[in-house]
Formats: C-alpha cells, sequence, structure tokens
C-alpha cells in the first residue's frame, strides 16, 4: 500500500509557541490531504482538508487562524498549530487518498504533541 | 453532514470466538466503508472496506455486510485472536479521493486468551 510519513513524531513544547507538523506521500502524489486530531480514548476528528496549490477546507469549529495548512506540493502538507496552548495538546494525524479517484486513505503515524 | 454510530463501544470476547460490531449512517449519498484497526499509539490501519455496490466482502477472517437500504454495516471477526484486540472504527464517505471520511466512535475489543 501507499506509504505516509509525518515528522515529527513527538514534539513537547511550551505554551505560547509554534509547532509545525509535516505530511508527506513518500511513493505517490496527492493532491487532497486531511488532518485529524485524536484525544485519548476518542475518535479521530476530521479538522481540515488540505488542497494542493489552494486554501484548505477547514470542518465547523476549527480556527483557521490557530491551525495553519499548507499545501504547497503533491507531496508534503503542514500543520503550524499557533501559539499552542495546553488544550491543544493531542494525537494529530494526517492521511492522503492514494490518487486515481481511489477511496483508500492511507493514514500517517501520527505527532504526539503536549504543550506545557 | 453525515453522522457515523458505532456499537459497541467495548466488546470483550473469549479467543475462537466470533466478534461483530455495527455501525449506521446517516447520508444517503454515502457509498464508500472502510474499517480501521488502530492499536495505542499507533495509526490507523485499514483492514477491509466495501462500497455500496456490493453487499459483503470477506478477506479471511474478516468481512463486512452493507445494508444500503437500512443504511447499516457491520464487521465481523471470526475465530478472534489475542492479536485482534485494538481499537475498530468505521468510517463513511461519499467515496472518491476528495471526500472526507466521518468516523464512528470506535469500539475497544478484547480477545482473552
Amino acid at each position: 500500500g501507499a506509504v505516509v510519513s509525518q515528522h515529527p513524531s513527538r514534539v513537547i513544547c511550551k505554551s505560547g509557541t509554534s509547532v509545525k507538523i509535516e505530511c508527506r506521500s513518500l511513493d505517490f502524489q496527492a493532491t487532497t490531504m486531511f488532518w485529524y486530531r485524536q484525544f485519548p480514548k476518542q475518535s479521530l476528528m476530521l479538522m481540515a482538508t488540505s488542497n494542493e496549490g489552494s486554501k484548505a477546507t477547514y470542518e465547523q469549529g476549527v480556527e483557521k487562524d490557530k491551525f495553519l495548512i499548507n499545501h504547497a506540493s503533491l507531496t508534503l502538507s503542514t500543520l503550524t498549530v499557533t501559539s499552542a496552548h495546553p488544550e491543544d495538546s493531542s494525537f494529530y494525524i494526517c492521511s492522503a487518498p492514494n490518487g486515481g479517484g481511489s477511496d483508500t486513505q492511507y493514514f500517517g503515524p501520527g505527532t504526539r504533541l503536549t504543550v506545557l | 453532514g453525515e453522522n457515523v454510530e458505532q456499537h459497541p463501544s467495548t466488546l470483550s470476547v473469549q479467543e475462537g470466538d466470533s466478534a461483530v460490531i455495527k455501525c449506521t449512517y446517516s447520508d444517503s449519498a454515502s457509498n464508500y466503508f472502510p474499517w480501521y484497526k488502530q492499536e495505542l499509539g499507533k495509526r490507523p490501519q485499514l483492514i477491509i472496506d466495501i462500497r455500496s455496490n456490493v453487499g459483503e466482502k470477506k478477506d479471511q477472517r474478516i468481512a463486512v455486510t452493507l445494508n444500503k437500504t437500512a443504511k447499516h454495516f457491520s464487521l465481523h471477526i471470526t475465530e478472534t485472536q489475542p492479536e485482534d484486540s485494538a481499537v475498530y472504527f468505521c468510517a463513511a464517505s461519499k467515496g472518491g479521493s476528495n471526500y472526507k471520511l466521518t468516523f464512528g466512535k470506535g469500539t475497544l475489543l478484547t480477545v482473552n486468551p
């Protein structure tokens, strides 16, 4: 299957700082990527749809100025959590469909963010 | 928007028994229904999926059934093994690479040896 990577896998930061998370499709091109957030013992909640070359589409209740998404190439999308606070601590996971109109989405390994 | 309900939230079975997890969806336009297995701290892994033009699909010990009229679909795991223990999520989408997945809340499956 297709491979999606994320970096970093784990980050600890102080309150008020910004954190950038990268999502890469390693062996395929992805015009669309999805960013999810998962709190402990909960389901995956879609935050936004990242579109290559255009603005991201945010889900209701997700602050676009706080969670900046940039999809500058067909293999890379970045999520920047600006002015992070402890309540932003979560598991952030990206996914990408492997193209050709396929339904199948492949997930990255996730990034564990802890804001002190 | 789409709403996916998943039951039960926890399921405990003895090794060798079968496990069934059920999901319902609300949007009749949804036509793609994947199931993911997630181990603690790991990424969700696709284990099986079904599209709306099919009523049942099987892959070894895992099967999925879909009732489009009733808008529900189920995951069946037979001959369960301890390594099947994980959280299982159902999801629904309208299909295609640009459509988002809406997930159920998950089922924690525990297979007791």
